[in-house]
C-alpha cells in the first residue's frame, strides 16, 4: 500500500524563522496528499491538501507542493509563530480505492519567542 | 462551519469494561472513520463505514471492537471487553465521499484502561 515518510523532530525554531517539514511518499497513481496538524490537547485538523501533481496547497502562511518527481510533499512556512507549535502529520490514502489514511509519525514544533 | 463531535472527552474504564464511545459526523458526509492514537505515536487506521456497513477494517479492528449508527446523526466505536492496550485516543473522522477525498476529524477521546 501507499506510504509517507516523514521528517521526526522534534523542530524547535526562533520566532519569525523559516520552516521546512519534509515528507516523502510512495504511492500507485497519483492520491491526494494532506497535512494535518494537531495542537495541544486537541483533535486532528487538516492544514492543507493537494490533489494532483504540481498543486499547491496552502493555508494560514504554510504551503506544500504536490512533486511527483521527487514524490515530495513538504511544508514549508516563511515565518513561523509561537502559536505554530503542533505537531504536524503528513497523510494520503493507504491505496487505490481505499478508504483509510496513512499518517507519518508527525514531527513536533516547537516555536520559542 | 459543522464540526465533528465526539463525547465523551475523556473516559476512564476499568480493564474487562465495555466502552462506547460516540461521534455526531458532519451531516451531509457519507464516509465514517475511526482511528486510535496511542500516547506518542502515530494514528492509525481502525474502521471505515458506508451505507451501513463496513467498508474496510485494519488488523486492529478485532472481534472487540464494532460500529454502529443506531440513527441519522451518531456512529458509535463500542469496545466490548477493554484492554490495558486499548488506552489511546480515539479520533472519528468523515467525509462527503470516497477515499482520496478529505477527512474531518473530530476533537477525540481519550480512553484510559486501568
Amino acid at each position: 500500500g501507499n506510504s509517507v515518510t516523514q521528517m521526526e523532530g522534534p523542530v524547535t525554531l526562533s520566532e519569525e524563522a523559516f520552516l521546512t517539514i519534509n515528507c516523502t511518499y510512495t504511492a500507485t497513481g497519483y492520491p491526494s496528499l494532506f497535512w494535518y496538524v494537531q495542537y495541544p490537547g486537541e483533535g486532528l485538523q487538516l492544514l492543507l491538501k493537494a490533489t494532483k501533481a504540481d498543486d499547491k496547497g496552502s493555508n494560514k502562511g504554510f504551503e506544500a507542493t504536490y512533486r511527483k518527481e521527487t514524490t515530495s510533499f513538504h511544508l514549508e512556512k516563511g515565518s513561523v509563530q509561537v502559536s505554530d507549535s503542533a505537531v504536524y502529520f503528513c497523510a494520503l490514502p493507504s491505496g487505490a480505492g481505499s478508504y483509510q489514511l496513512t499518517f507519518g509519525k508527525g514531527t513536533k514544533l516547537s516555536v520559542i519567542p | 462551519e459543522p464540526e465533528v463531535t465526539q463525547t465523551p472527552s475523556h473516559q476512564v474504564t476499568q480493564m474487562g469494561q465495555e466502552v462506547i464511545l460516540r461521534c455526531v459526523p458532519i451531516s451531509n458526509h457519507l464516509y465514517f472513520y475511526w482511528y486510535r492514537q496511542i500516547l506518542g505515536q502515530k494514528v492509525e487506521f481502525l474502521v471505515s463505514f458506508y451505507n451501513n456497513k463496513i467498508s474496510e477494517k485494519s488488523e486492529i479492528f478485532d472481534d472487540q471492537f464494532s460500529v454502529e449508527r443506531p440513527d441519522g446523526s451518531n456512529f458509535t466505536l463500542k469496545i466490548r471487553s477493554t484492554k490495558l492496550e486499548d488506552s489511546a485516543m480515539y479520533f472519528c473522522a468523515s467525509s462527503p465521499l470516497r477515499g482520496g477525498d478529505t477527512q474531518y476529524f473530530g476533537p477525540g477521546t481519550r480512553l484510559t484502561v486501568l
